[in-house]
């Protein structure tokens, strides 16, 4: 089986920009997780997002916001950018509910704002 | 509120044995365990549910006090292979349910 994938690896941004990351789960998974990971704050939960449905958020601006299709590919957006916001996202699928089950990480996207 | 970890930091000679610790001020349903290594992404090492249950394989297991809140990782034998940063993810009932919150890391260096 194919692991969790994130697109793109690296990005770019320049402050009040806007950004979207995507993350395809593992097939057969309907549970994406989103986090943020900084070097002062750890790994911090977003989002997570069931069968198309937010079911849990995290203690995040509502510049951070997501989405997930019929497909169970999820899409993440931040936007007007601020240094901040400069992190590694990863996603993470799982098959169902999120306490009882693994957590699968995907490689993660490398955001640097400027 | 976010789990605090000890040790932050630990060094061991190929071989040793490791304790960590995950403490939570909240009541837990569940404890993660997972293992970052530099420039990757966490993997999944193990789950413990509400129930003060201990799981292991290989030479890794874990325990989960549930009257304390609090889980530990008990690395064995260890081998190069085990070093990276080790997290512990707490979900905890009510409205935290189904939200993971990780401690700040422990990172483990085996040497040879």
């Amino acid at each position: 089986k194919a692991g969790v994938t994130q697109t793109p690896r690296y990005l770019i941004k320049t402050r009040g920009q806007q950004v979207t990351l995507s993350c395809s789960p593992i097939s057969g998974h309907r549970s994406v997780s989103w986090y943020q990971q900084t070097p002062g704050q750890g790994l911090q939960f977003l989002f997570e997002y069931f069968s198309e449905t937010q079911r849990n958020k995290g203690n995040f601006p509502g510049r951070f916001s997501g989405r997930q299709f019929s497909n169970s590919r999820s899409e993440m957006n931040v936007s007007t950018l601020e240094l901040g916001d400069s992190a590694l996202y990863l996603c993470a699928s799982s098959s169902g509910l999120l306490g009882q089950e693994t957590q699968y990480f995907g490689p993660g996207t490398r955001l640097l704002v400027l | 509120q976010q789990p605090v970890q000890s040790p932050q930091a630990v060094i061991l000679r190929e071989g040793e044995d490791a304790v960590i610790n995950c403490s939570s001020s909240k009541a837990l349903y569940s404890v993660h365990w997972y293992r970052q290594k530099h420039g990757e992404a966490p993997v999944f090492l193990m789950i413990l549910l509400k129930g003060g249950e201990q799981k292991g394989h290989d030479k890794i297991s874990a325990s989960f006090n549930e009257k304390k809140q609090q889980s530990s990782l008990y690395l064995t034998a260890s081998q190069l292979s085990y070093s990276g940063t080790y997290f512990c993810g707490t979900e905890a009932g009510g409205t935290s349910y189904g939200k993971l919150t990780f401690g700040q890391g422990t990172i483990l260096t085996v040497h040879p």
